[in-house]
């Protein structure tokens, strides 16, 4: 099983918003609609943001949204704020039991 | 408040022997998969495997399988990740994580335990 793929980096100015690929194949992400994505801070643990590929938990802000299409799953930060810049990692089932993550983006707000 | 409390930072050596902890507070602990995860420095986040606190019964990633062993004491609340025989490749910050629904998404986290390993 290999890592889903991710840009290494997107940026954006204050206000903007940003959209963040995960690419994997017929067998992950274009098997199962359970798309997760975290946000990490560096040294900090990962928080759920979006969950069920769309769904946010309680208090996650609506900036956050994801969608999926085929083979491709994206997070969408709009209205890019500067506490946004962080890491941001999909998750999903690579099989029907084990998990794969993906390698993971920085978001910088310039 | 749910919580998962990680056991502290570890500096080792090559071949020898770790058990790292996580415990689960605030919750029915049983209820609820423990997934760990691997982030090496400056990289992604890795999935290792999961383990269903009921029954012991556990998912590896193949990259992980035979290389650590999951467990669980329910008595403790606690869930356990451990290598027989270290390799400096293992440096990295570990990270356990509760599955909300079957064990996925991962809705808490520990802070993360540190193991390096160096001769």
């Amino acid at each position: 099983q290999s890592a889903l793929t991710q840009p290494a980096s997107v940026s954006g100015s204050p206000g903007q918003s940003i959209t963040i690929s995960c690419t994997g194949n017929i067998s992950d992400i274009g098997n199962y609609d359970i798309v997760s994505w975290y946000q990490q801070y560096p040294g900090k643990a990962p928080k759920l943001i979006i969950y069920e590929i769309n769904k946010r938990p309680s208090g996650v802000s609506d900036r956050f949204s994801g969608s999926k299409s085929g083979n491709t799953a994206s997070l969408t930060i709009s209205g890019l704020q500067a506490e946004d810049e962080a890491d941001y990692s999909c998750c999903t089932y690579g099989t029907s039991t084990t998990l794969l993550f993906g390698g993971g983006t920085k978001v910088t707000v310039v | 408040e749910v919580q998962l409390v990680q056991s502290g930072t570890e500096v080792t050596k090559p071949g020898e022997s770790l058990r790292i902890s996580c415990q689960g507070s605030g919750y029915n602990f049983p209820t609820y998969w423990i997934s760990w995860v691997r982030q090496r420095p400056g990289k992604g986040l890795e999935w290792m495997g999961r383990i269903d606190p009921a029954d012991s019964y556990t998912n590896y990633s193949p990259s992980f399988q035979g290389r650590v062993t999951l467990s669980v004491d329910k008595s403790r609340n606690t869930a356990f990740l451990q290598w027989s025989d270290l390799k400096t490749s293992d440096t990295a910050l570990y990270f356990c994580a509760r599955g909300l629904y079957d064990g996925y998404p991962f809705d808490y986290w520990g802070q993360g335990t540190l193991i390096t390993v160096s001769s």
